[in-house]
């Protein structure tokens, strides 16, 4: 199974900082990595999908980057809203895999 | 509006079997592919099970493969997930997503418990 690598585990900033968020995947996986927010007691999000895709509705401070087994989640101007876990995922084969999310604390 | 809910969570012991439901409301079932992922408390997340549209196509996880049977019935727009001989590890809460990766769409997510 591929392996999905997140960093850091967790971030501690404050709002109006630019956020960037990396995913690491043991193997090659092309685009195919989406991004989820998610909060506490709550279902996960979906903000970017084939690495770089904006899903409707989500606002454009989140933005995804990245190809081959390097990618990044940056949020340009970290909003009260913002401050949640967030997850990568690997689509491209299966199983699919979660990296092991990154917490976004308010500094 | 697309709606996911998912029901039959509970308190198992282990060994024991539970059948999970997710009734799908407001787009063509029929024409999507369903996956279950799961997180246990205070962990990340878990893809444990995709099925295709039709139900000829079925992936699991390592970690439930020969003890969860995922399935369908398009009729009754609705997606199950069938788990015997349930683990401790298997403690969860238990999503329902629609498509087969970028989940767009999540139930509330419903709450199995293994535990003597």
């Amino acid at each position: 199974a591929i392996q999905m690598t997140q960093s850091p585990s967790s971030l501690s900033a404050s709002v109006g900082d630019r956020v960037t968020i990396t995913c690491r995947a043991s193997q090659a996986i092309r685009n195919a990595l989406g991004w989820y927010q998610q909060k506490p007691g709550k279902a996960p999000k979906l903000l970017i999908y084939t690495a770089s895709s904006l899903q409707s509705g989500v606002p454009s401070r989140f933005s995804g980057s990245g190809s081959g087994t390097d990618f990044t989640l940056t949020i340009s101007s970290l909003q009260p809203e913002d401050f949640a876990t967030y997850y990568c995922l690997q689509d491209y084969n299966y199983p699919r895999t979660f990296g092991q999310g990154t917490k976004v604390e308010i500094k | 509006q697309v709606q996911l809910v998912e029901s039959g969570g509970g308190l198992v012991k282990p060994g024991g079997s539970l059948r999970l439901s997710c009734a799908a409301s407001g787009f063509t079932f029929s024409d999507y592919y369903m996956s279950w992922i799961r997180q246990a408390p205070g962990k990340g997340l878990e893809w444990v099970s995709y099925i295709s549209s039709s139900g000829s196509t079925i992936y699991y996880a390592d970690s439930v493969k020969g003890r969860f049977t995922i399935s369908r019935d398009n009729a009754k727009n609705s997606l199950y997930l069938q788990m015997n001989s349930l683990r401790a590890e298997d403690t969860a809460v238990y999503y329902c997503a629609r498509g087969s990766a970028n989940f767009d769409y999540w139930g509330q997510g419903t709450l199995v418990t293994v535990s003597s």
